[in-house]
């Protein structure tokens, strides 16, 4: 089974500073591993994701992940947060292996982001 | 740039009604889903579809629940008898044959049920 944990169901941050979203996650096998956002009354749009290769992964936005297979951890970070950047982020896991590639999400991480 | 859409994005209906949720996927996408989401709560998986079949479904998925692909774009949740519970958002998704794994999400239809 694979599940994924959200650190901070709400993280705030002022205009420009660095932006961290922790994400967490337990699989038995090799994780792929995404960040969605939500922008308020829209689907969930594909931030970036980790299948192999590289560790650290560059998405739309300025925004990237690093991960850490010796931590199980996936954080996004974005040096300078912009206004813009206000939404909900999900983290979400689907095994490597299986046939179906289901995802399973985080509880989301609500970011807002201060004038 | 194509994207999934669905309809209507907000459904009311009283309980022990039908509903059926519409979507239409990325057209040379061959891998489709349904997610929903509680209010407050994860987004979870139902339903995967390939192939005109169900690939995996999940406990929610119960007798309640059906999918169907009637032609060569659209791709339907049907919930026969809904419940107070059923009340979320549900969101389409769907994926290319080569990448799976790469899901594209739908707006969603909100699902309120009186």
């Amino acid at each position: 089974a694979q599940s994924v944990t959200q650190l901070g169901s709400h993280v705030s941050v002022s205009e420009g500073a660095l932006v961290l979203l922790r994400c967490n996650y337990s699989s038995s096998v090799p994780p792929y591993l995404f960040w969605y956002v939500q922008y308020p009354n829209q689907g969930l749009q594909l931030l970036l994701k980790y299948t192999t290769g590289a560790t650290l992964v560059k998405g739309i936005n300025g925004f990237e992940a690093e991960f850490k297979k010796s931590e199980t951890s996936f954080h996004l970070t974005k040096p300078s947060a912009h206004m813009s950047d206000a939404a909900e982020y999900f983290c979400a896991v689907c095994n490597s292996g299986g046939s179906n590639y289901k995802l399973t999400f985080g509880k989301g991480t609500l970011l807002t982001v201060n004038p | 740039e194509p994207e999934v859409t669905q309809t209507p994005s907000h459904q009311v209906t009283q309980m022990g009604q039908e509903v059926i949720l519409r979507c239409v996927p990325i057209s040379n996408h061959l891998y489709f889903y349904w997610y929903r989401q509680i209010l407050g709560q994860k987004v979870e998986f139902l339903v995967s579809f390939y192939n005109n079949e169900i690939s995996e479904k999940s406990e929610i998925f119960d007798d309640q629940f059906s999918v169907e692909r009637p032609d060569g774009s659209n791709f339907t949740l049907k919930i026969r008898s809904t419940k107070l519970e059923d009340s979320a958002m549900y969101f389409c998704a769907s994926s290319p044959g080569l990448a799976r794994y790469e899901q594209y999400f739908g707006p969603g239809t909100r699902l309120t049920v009186t």
